[in-house]
Parts: C-alpha cells; structure tokens; sequence
C-alpha cells in the first residue's frame, strides 16, 4: 500500500492560501490520491480527490505532479473555521469498495 | 444534504459489557464501512460492508467484533465483551459506489469504557 508523508503542522494567515504539500512516492498507476480533514473529533470531512489531473471544486484545489509522487492541497482563503487536520491518503482497494488509511495529517492552524 | 447519522453520541458502558452502535448511512449508499480512533491516535479502518456481507476487515476487527444490516436503513457495529481498550470514537462512513466512490463520515459515537 501506498504510503504519504505530510509535515506535521502549518500555519496560515486567515485570508491568504494554505498550500498542504503530500508525497506519495510509491504510489501506483491506478491509485487515486485523496484529501480528508477533520475538525476537533468530529468526523472526517471529504474535500477532494484525483488521479492524473488537476481538480478544483468549491472547497479547494489539488495539484499532482506530473509523476504522481507528490501533490498539493490550496485552500484559497483560508479562514478560521478550516483550522484542522487534514489527511492526505492514498486508499487501499478491497475487494469490494475501498479503505481509508488515514495517517497522522497536518494540523493546519488559521491564526486572524 | 444528506448526511450518515450515528446513535448515541457518546455510551458509556462497564468492561466486559455487550454495546451497539448506531448508524444510519446515506440512503441510496451501497458500501458501508467503520473506522475507529482512540484518543490523540489515528483514525483505523475495522470493515467494510456490502451486499449484505463483510467485504473486509481489519485485524483489529477480531471475533468480538460484528456488523449487521438489520434492516434497509440500520447498519450496527456490536461488540460483544468490551474491553478497556476498546474506548475510542467509531465513525460510521458510507459510499455510494460510483467511480468517485468519497466515503461520507457521522459525527461519532464515543465510547467509554470503565
């Protein structure tokens, strides 16, 4: 199973971008990359995936390089309330479905 | 929006006592799943539920846990002799199955154990 490595903890300036850096050097062809966060102990929150390419929905962007070893997380306007930890995971196919090995994150913190 | 529910939020239960967690999933979901995270740990996968079975579980997922679909909208995690180290948050989580395939969490339910 493919593994990530994510720094532990960043800071933000509340209205500026928070660019939440992932790699996944073993990653393999077919394996989609995916972004969860979670928010005090509350459940983890979906925010976005991708395979290949570049994807962008309302909560924020991922960037994959080009050889899939690495991606990147923008939040464009980071505000307080998306201070948490956010899970970069490459999920490990089952034979039905799919699981979720969440790692330890980046505790990312929104300072005003 | 729909959204996964869970009952109870939070059960306290002594050691050795059988609890049953609650989890209503999204309704036209198909895969079903349970993750824990013990305190100040890692969110863990237990097992993954369709088509009426387990798909797959997790080493953590011994005999003293099960899965039940009781009905069209129920999906339960028993565990049958608790232990102290069986204290944690269980997040239920569903998907529908489709090529986007983003699992959706509940809130939690919080388990102590005493």
């Amino acid at each position: 199973d493919a593994k990530t490595t994510q720094p532990p903890s960043m800071d933000c300036a509340e209205g500026r971008a928070a660019n939440l850096p992932c790699n996944h050097s073993t990653i393999s062809g077919n394996e989609y990359v995916y972004w969860y966060r979670q928010i005090h102990s509350q459940g983890p929150q979906y925010i976005i995936h991708g395979l290949k390419n570049n994807e962008t929905n309302e909560m924020a962007s991922l960037i994959i390089t080009e050889d899939r070893k690495s991606s990147t997380l923008i939040l464009p306007h980071a505000t307080l309330r998306d201070t948490a930890v956010y899970y970069c995971i490459v999920r490990v196919e089952l034979r039905s479905g799919y699981a979720l090995n969440f790692g330890k994150g980046t505790s990312l913190l929104v300072t005003p | 929006e729909p959204e996964v529910t869970q009952t109870p939020s939070h059960q306290v239960t002594q050691m050795g006592q059988e609890v049953i967690l609650r989890c209503v999933p999204i309704s036209n979901h198909l895969y079903f799943y349970w993750y824990r995270q013990i305190l100040g740990q890692k969110v863990e996968f237990l097992v993954s539920f369709y088509n009426n079975e387990i798909s797959e579980k997790s080493e953590i997922f011994d005999d003293q846990f099960s899965v039940e679909r009781p009905d069209g909208s129920n999906f339960t995690l028993k565990i049958r002799s608790t232990k102290l180290e069986d204290s944690a948050m269980y997040f239920c989580a569903s998907s529908d199955g489709r090529s986007s395939y983003e699992q959706y969490f509940g809130p939690g339910t919080r388990l102590t154990v005493t």
